[in-house]
């Protein structure tokens, strides 16, 4: 089992819909969880980051965590074709290394 | 801050020759970063230092890969010899304890 799972994907939605990235973790002991954004040929790019259960909003993007289930998600409303992308999903269990999932491509299509 | 600094952006070298990659970290940043991304791998990470000591190195695929910090702002990872296998984007990052990265905008190397 990997450390970190998400959804190969590739996702696509219409342009206006709710975009739903999921992830899971295995360690229990894991503290910190973050989003990044990759658009094609570029660097990843911290977008969130969520440190404890519930949510956290920040403009269109939601993120989720649920330390139980063991599973942090991304919501994004209003999807723009901008928002076309690989999403990693990132997990500190250990301080100051974050362990990366192998990303979910987003196609949003107009 | 100018982010995570990167030289160079390309680098095309062939078999056998020795390849420097370079990183500036974020002031203030404590702990740095190697990543190496390849379509089939995704991405790895290869050492990590922190306060410029070098806490985990067990990604480092072979004895020819070696990385230094010899002071906060500075960090190399040179590859001797290169092989056409070690052509990817490898990636630069730093961060505050236990925060998120900030990732450079990566060396494209391809060795022939």
């Amino acid at each position: 089992q990997k450390e970190v799972e998400q959804n190969s994907g590739p996702l696509s939605v219409p342009e206006g819909a709710i975009a739903s990235l999921n992830c899971t973790y295995s360690d229990r002991g894991s503290q910190s969880f973050f989003w990044y954004r990759q658009y094609s040929g570029k660097s990843p790019e911290l977008i969130m980051f969520i440190y404890s259960n519930g949510d956290k909003e920040d403009g269109r993007f939601t993120a989720q965590l649920n330390k139980a289930s063991q599973y942090v998600s991304l919501l994004i409303r209003d999807s723009q074709p901008s928002d076309s992308a690989t999403y990693l999903c990132a997990v500190i269990a250990n301080a100051g290394k974050s362990t990366f999932g192998d990303g979910t491509t987003l196609t949003v299509k107009p | 801050d100018a982010g995570v600094i990167q030289s160079p952006r390309h680098e095309v070298t062939e078999m056998g020759q020795e390849v420097t990659l370079r990183c500036k970290p974020i002031s203030g940043h404590n702990s740095l970063f190697w990543y190496r991304q390849t379509m089939m791998r995704g991405l790895e990470l290869l050492i990590y230092f922190n306060n410029n000591v070098p806490i985990d190195d067990s990604g480092m695929p072979e004895d020819r890969f070696s990385a230094k910090m010899p002071n906060a702002s500075f960090s190399t990872l040179k590859i001797q010899p290169s092989e056409p296998r070690d052509s990817a984007v490898y990636f630069c990052a730093s961060s505050p304890d236990a925060g998120g990265y900030t990732f450079g905008s990566g060396t494209r190397l391809t060795v022939v």
